[in-house]
C-alpha cells in the first residue's frame, strides 16, 4: 500500500504570494490532518478534514485554509505569505475521526518564503 | 488546554547504553498517548502508543507506560543503536471530541555514538 504523498516536496515563494500544497492520503483513509513544523514553535496543528468537511481547526490566522476532495485528497492554501510561514508542512492520514488511532505522516513540503 | 512537556535535548549516548526520554502531559480528559520519531529529512513515524492508563506500548525495543497518577509517558530502550539517532516526539490526542488532533512536545534529539 502506498504511503501518504505530498507535493511538491520543496517550494520557494516570495512574501505576499500565495501557495497551495497537496496531500494524497493512504488509500481508504478519509481523515487528513495538516501540521506546521518550525524550529521555534515546533509541531502545531492546522486543521483536519474528514469526508470533505473541516472537523477541527488550530489557532492559525485565516490566511491558512484547506479543503478535501471526494477522493480524500487534500490541499492547503496560504495566502499573502509572510516570512514566518517558512516551515515544513506535514500532512497525516487516518482511517477514522477519533483520537487514539494511528496516523500516518507524509514526508512534508518544505516551504521557504523570501 | 492540552500540553506535552518533554526533556530538552540533545541527548548523546554510546551504543548499547540505556535510554530514557521523559514526557509529562496535561489534558482535560483521558487522552491517548504516542511517541513519534523523525529521521533527518523525513516525516514522522509512529513508534508506539497507549490508549488508557497502565497500558504499555512497545515497538522495536522501545517501551512506554501510560501513568495516569503521574501524568507521564516516558520512553525507554534498554540498548540503543546508532540507527536510533533521530528526534523523538511525545504527543497526545483527546479520545473524544478532538478528532485526530495531536498535541506535540518540543521533541528530543537523540544522538548515538559508537
Amino acid at each position: 500500500k502506498a504511503g501518504v504523498t505530498q507535493t511538491p516536496r520543496y517550494l520557494i515563494k516570495t512574501r505576499g504570494q500565495q501557495v497551495t500544497l497537496s496531500c494524497s492520503p493512504i488509500s481508504g483513509h478519509r481523515s487528513v490532518s495538516w501540521y506546521q513544523q518550525t524550529p521555534g514553535q515546533g509541531l502545531q496543528f492546522l486543521f483536519e478534514y474528514f469526508s470533505e468537511t473541516q472537523r477541527n481547526k488550530g489557532n492559525f490566522p485565516g490566511r491558512f485554509s484547506g479543503r478535501q476532495f471526494s477522493n480524500s485528497r487534500s490541499e492547503m492554501n496560504v495566502s499573502t505569505l509572510e516570512l514566518g510561514d517558512s516551515a515544513l508542512y506535514l500532512c497525516a492520514s487516518s482511517t477514522r475521526l477519533a483520537g487514539g488511532h494511528e496516523q500516518y505522516f507524509g514526508p512534508g513540503t518544505r516551504l521557504t518564503v523570501t | 488546554g492540552d500540553s506535552v512537556t518533554q526533556m530538552e535535548g540533545p541527548v548523546t549516548l554510546s551504543e548499547e547504553a540505556f535510554l530514557t526520554i521523559n514526557c509529562t502531559y496535561t489534558a482535560t480528559g483521558y487522552p491517548s498517548l504516542f511517541w513519534y520519531v523523525q529521521y533527518p529529512g523525513e516525516g514522522l513515524q509512529l513508534l508506539l502508543k497507549a490508549t488508557k492508563a497502565d497500558d504499555k506500548g512497545s515497538n522495536k525495543g522501545f517501551e512506554a507506560t501510560y501513568r495516569k497518577e503521574t501524568t507521564s509517558f516516558h520512553l525507554e530502550k534498554g540498548s540503543v543503536q546508532v540507527s536510533d539517532s533521530a528526534v523523538y516526539f511525545c504527543a497526545l490526542s483527546e479520545t473524544e471530541g478532538g478528532g485526530n488532533k495531536l498535541t506535540f512536545g518540543t521533541g528530543t534529539q537523540l544522538k548515538v555514538e559508537l
